[in-house]
C-alpha cells in the first residue's frame, strides 16, 4: 500500500522556467510534509517542509503548495537552474508534536535542461 | 541541523558474512534515529526504529534477527546486517530526527557477492 505517491518518474524543465512536481498521499493522519533532493549514492538533502496548519510555505525558490482536502502537495520551483537536476521526494509524518517515522514517495527525477 | 556521519561510505562482502554499519550524531544528542534501505530507482523504504537505551522497532516484514540494531548511546547507532545474502545488496541510510528536522547519513552501499 503506497501511501505516498510520485505518479510522475520523470520531468523536464528548460533553465529559468518553473518545475512542479506533485505528490499526493492517502493517510488522512498525515500532518507533516517534506520535500528532499537526493543524488545517487548519497544521502537525501532537506529541502522545504510544510505543516498540515499551513496551505503554503515558501523558502526563495521553493515554494510547496498543500491541499489537504485533496490529499495533495506540490513543489514549486522557480526559476530552475540545471544545479536543480536531481531526483526529488516527497515524505510525509503523522507525528503529532514530534518527529515520527517518515513515509517516503517513489521519486521523480527532474532535468534541467541549459 | 543535526550533523550525521555514516560509515563506511560502501563496502563489499562475501555471501554468509556480517557487515556493520554505522552511524553518529555528532552534534546532537539523538533518542530516536531511523534506518531505511533504498533499492535501485525506488522509493526509500524504512526498515526499523532504533531507540537508545531499548529495542528496536521494526516495520512489517523486516526481520529483526537479520538486521540488527544496536542504539547504544545517544550519538550512535549500528545496524548489522546478518549472514548477508546477495538480495540484501542495497543503499542503506540512517536519519535523525529532533526540533530541527530530520537529518540524513551520506548512505552505505552493500554489495554482497
Amino acid at each position: 500500500d503506497q501511501q505516498v505517491k510520485q505518479n510522475s518518474p520523470s520531468l523536464s524543465v528548460q533553465e529559468g522556467r518553473i518545475s512542479i512536481l506533485n505528490c499526493d498521499y492517502t493517510n488522512s493522519m498525515f500532518d507533516y510534509f517534506l520535500w528532499y533532493k537526493k543524488y545517487p549514492a548519497e544521502g537525501p538533502t532537506f529541502l522545504i517542509s510544510i505543516s498540515s496548519i499551513k496551505d503554503k510555505n515558501e523558502d526563495g525558490r521553493f515554494t510547496v503548495f498543500l491541499n489537504k482536502s485533496a490529499k495533495h502537495l506540490s513543489l514549486h520551483i522557480v526559476p530552475s537552474q540545471p544545479g536543480d537536476s536531481a531526483v526529488y521526494f516527497c515524505a510525509a509524518s503523522a507525528s503529532g508534536t514530534s518527529y515520527g517515522k517518515l513515509t517516503f514517495g517513489q521519486g521523480t527525477i527532474l532535468t534541467v535542461h541549459p | 541541523g543535526a550533523v550525521v556521519s555514516q560509515h563506511p561510505s560502501r563496502v563489499i562482502c562475501k555471501s554468509g558474512t556480517s557487515v556493520k554499519i554505522e552511524c553518529r550524531s555528532l552534534d546532537f544528542q539523538a533518542t530516536t534515529m531511523f534506518w531505511y534501505r533504498q533499492f535501485p530507482k525506488q522509493s526509500l523504504m524504512l526498515m526499523a526504529t532504533s531507540n537508545e537505551g531499548s529495542k528496536a522497532t521494526y516495520e512489517q516484514g523486516v526481520e529483526k534477527d537479520k538486521f540488527l540494531i544496536n542504539h547504544a548511546s545517544l550519538t550512535l547507532s549500528t545496524l548489522t546486517v546478518t549472514s548477508a545474502h546477495p538480495e540484501d545488496s542495497s543503499f542503506y541510510i540512517c536519519s535523525v530526527a529532533g526540533n530541527y528536522g530530520y537529518t540524513f547519513g551520506s548512505g552505505t552501499r552493500l554489495t554482497v557477492v
